[in-house]
């Protein structure tokens, strides 16, 4: 069965840096994609970062470019986002997703809040 | 960046109805669309990719369909278990970029 598991969010000052995992599993995480997407409280969804199978390339919007850095370790089948310099518009839950593309399997989601 | 634009916002149907959601792309995505679903409090989950292809799991009363940059989310026979929030994604070109959603009710 596969299964993603994330972790590491919490409420941090404007500013702050935070580190986001994603516990993989039940699948070849080696050979897959790993995605970031996000949904701020009552709003839609919101792509935020992907990282190619061996970790080589990684992709972000304008909006966490140069802030979020995603990274994976195929040896402990778990990803990371790396966030940095949070600012309040940064609150919202965070999922990781598999496949490269098309998101086949969501994580449960890990909250994130920034606030002073 | 590609605009996914999504109608309704919010929609209200009766049970068995047919229920159709659209996006509308700002530019030539190809069959590169997908279409989740939402349930309150839960994950998104793969519905339709590559504009018309079920994901494994998905009930066959969904369906997808494309008309150059119009993409549609059919569900044939609405049921309960349907409710939740429906999104649109073009995974044509970074950034990949979302629909703004639509609420399906039950009547």
């Amino acid at each position: 069965e596969v299964q993603l598991v994330e972790s590491g969010g919490g409420l941090v000052q404007p500013g702050s840096p935070l580190k986001l995992s994603c516990a993989a599993s039940g699948f070849t995480f080696s050979s897959n994609w790993l995605n970031w997407i996000r949904q701020a409280p009552g709003k839609g969804l919101e792509w935020v970062a992907s990282i190619n199978p061996d970790g080589s390339s990684t992709y972000y919007p304008d909006t966490v470019k140069g802030r979020f850095v995603v990274s994976k370790d195929n040896a402990k089948n778990t990803g990371y986002l790396q966030m940095n310099n949070l600012r309040s518009e940064d609150t919202a839950m965070y999922y990781c997703a598999r496949h490269g593309g098309y998101f086949d399997y969501w994580g449960q989601g890990v909250m994130v809040t920034v606030s002073s | 960046d590609i605009q996914m634009t999504q109608s309704p916002a919010s929609l209200s149907a009766s049970l068995e109805e047919i229920v159709t959601i659209t996006c509308q792309a700002s530019q030539d995505i190809g069959n590169w669309l997908a279409w989740y679903q939402q349930k309150p409090g839960k994950s998104p989950q793969l519905l339709i990719y590559g504009a018309t292809s079920l994901a494994d799991g998905v009930p066959s009363r969904f369906s997808g369909s494309r008309s150059g940059t119009q993409y549609s989310l059919k569900i044939s026979r609405l049921q309960v278990e349907d409710i939740g929030i429906y999104y649109c994604q073009q995974a044509s070109s970074a950034p990949l970029t979302f629909g703004s959603g639509t609420k399906l009710e039950i009547k």
